[in-house]
């Protein structure tokens, strides 16, 4: 079946303006999580939807960045007034249940680059 | 907090060689622990996984890992590598008590030389 999509691959912004970055978990899968991997670093947690409970929003660096899940579903990552420091690869995992010792599926991440 | 602390940034082998890439977690409760890998061109992907039972587990591609409990340590090996291991490696831990918030180490990049 199809796995975690993410899109766009890639985005070059400008300093200043707002971005949205979108990922599409694999069907039926009710966890989802958005990370930020700087260069040569490891995955910083961002957020974690599950279900329909509250988000733990608590890895979100700032107030300029928010996410949603529409649905159950796709979700997206929204990232204000954006930094040069906010440049990153993006990761998006979707799993099937709550965390735990359930495997998370990362899609290709989208490649964000703030001029 | 938690936090994952992999020891080797880098680390370069020939093939057949044995492989032993270190992982220490900082948590005082029970934990779930995984190692994921990334082949070059490829998303991320599990590898192996520990939550109960048996300490030494095992995963794809013939990667095992050891959990020690009193070393707070999570240690991948495989005996003889192979030029296709060639990826980088991330430890990562989350609390049962919060498992949905997975803290990942830095990761370990492997070259194996052919």
């Amino acid at each position: 079946g199809a796995g975690v999509s993410q899109s766009p691959s890639n985005k070059v912004t400008e300093k200043g303006k707002d971005v949205e970055l979108r990922c599409d978990p694999i069907s039926g899968h009710t966890a989802l999580y958005w990370y930020r991997q700087s260069l040569g670093q490891g995955l910083e947690f961002l957020i974690y939807f599950q279900g329909n409970s509250a988000p733990d929003k608590s890895g979100l660096p700032s107030d300029r960045f928010s996410a949603e899940r529409t649905g159950g579903s796709v979700s997206t990552l929204t990232i204000q007034r954006t930094q040069q420091e906010d440049s990153a690869v993006y990761l998006c995992a979707s799993s099937s249940a709550s965390g735990g010792p359930e495997t998370q599926y990362f899609g290709p991440g989208t490649r964000l680059l703030v001029l | 907090a938690q936090s994952v602390s992999q020891h080797n940034h880098h680390v370069i082998l020939s093939e057949a060689a044995s492989l032993e890439l270190g992982c220490n977690y900082s948590y005082g409760g029970t934990v779930n622990l995984f190692w994921y890998v990334q082949y070059p061109g490829q998303h991320l992907q599990l590898l192996l996984k520990y939550f109960s039972g048996d300490p030494l587990v095992k995963g794809i591609k013939g990667f095992e890992a050891e959990f020690i409990k009193s070393k707070f340590s999570f240690n991948l090996r495989k005996p003889s590598v192979q030029w296709s291991d060639t990826a980088e490696y991330f430890c990562a831990v989350n609390a049962r008590t919060n498992a949905g918030k997975s803290t990942f180490g830095d990761g370990t990049t492997l070259t194996v030389k052919p």
